[in-house]
């Protein structure tokens, strides 16, 4: 049974690119939340999809963006990096439907912005 | 709004020692609460949570944390460490009405020393 996967591992890139992080939730799950994770701190919600549809946002700017596919795999995408953007972005995936209230996550990608 | 506080950023001990890493919240809805832990260059894993029922819950590996409402705490115990257990380990709490979206902690790093 496997688990969540993102992807890509690790990137590189600078201020003001865009970047497409991308997710494949656990097998059964049907939900898909996002987190940043910054250096030395505790994850924070970015947003959270079901149904294809975003149903919370956290405290971030338009810049980051998302998207849920039919099959429940997911991609963040944030336009005009910033400095700050820095961070391992975190994916994780629940079952909603059950009412559930675990989540689990993947391994990360690590974003650096120069 | 809920937070979480963990009281210690750091928490080294020797090998064989019991410890204690302290997790207090705070929210104005009942609350379901967690323990993830985080390995070096690895996302989040599971490692004990709360939803009901007993206010003492375990994990496969030695771990405990009882939710104490009144102090609204939850703190995650072990009797004896291993070298292995040094990570960091991260509280969150979720709320009953906000489905699997999770609040963190800034997190503990447990080192265990020979």
């Amino acid at each position: 049974d496997a688990g969540v996967t993102q992807s890509p591992t690790h990137l590189i890139k600078t201020r003001g690119q865009q970047v497409t992080l991308r997710c494949s939730p656990k097998s059964g799950h049907d939900t898909v939340s996002w987190y940043q994770q910054a250096l030395g701190q505790g994850p924070q919600f970015i947003f959270q999809y079901y149904e294809e549809e975003e149903r919370q946002r956290g405290n971030f700017p338009d810049r980051f963006s998302g998207h849920q596919f039919p099959n429940y795999s997911s991609e963040l995408n944030v336009n005009a990096l910033l400095l700050g953007d820095s961070a391992l972005y975190l994916c994780a995936s629940s079952l909603l439907a059950t009412g559930s209230y675990e989540q689990y996550f993947g391994p990360g990608t690590r974003l650096t912005v120069t | 709004a809920q937070s979480v506080t963990q009281l210690d950023s750091q928490v080294p001990v020797f090998e064989e020692a019991p410890v204690e890493l302290r997790c207090n919240y705070s929210s104005s809805v009942s609350v379901y609460l967690f323990w993830y832990v985080q390995y070096p260059n690895q996302g989040l894993q599971l490692l004990l949570k709360y939803l009901s029922g007993s206010t003492l819950v375990e994990s496969i590996n030695g771990f405990e944390a009882e939710f104490n409402k009144s102090q609204t705490s939850f703190h995650l115990r072990k009797p004896s460490v291993h070298i292995s257990d040094t990570a960091e380990y991260f509280c969150a709490v979720s709320r009953e009405t906000s489905g699997s979206r999770l609040t963190f902690g800034e997190g503990t790093q447990l080192t265990v020393n020979p």
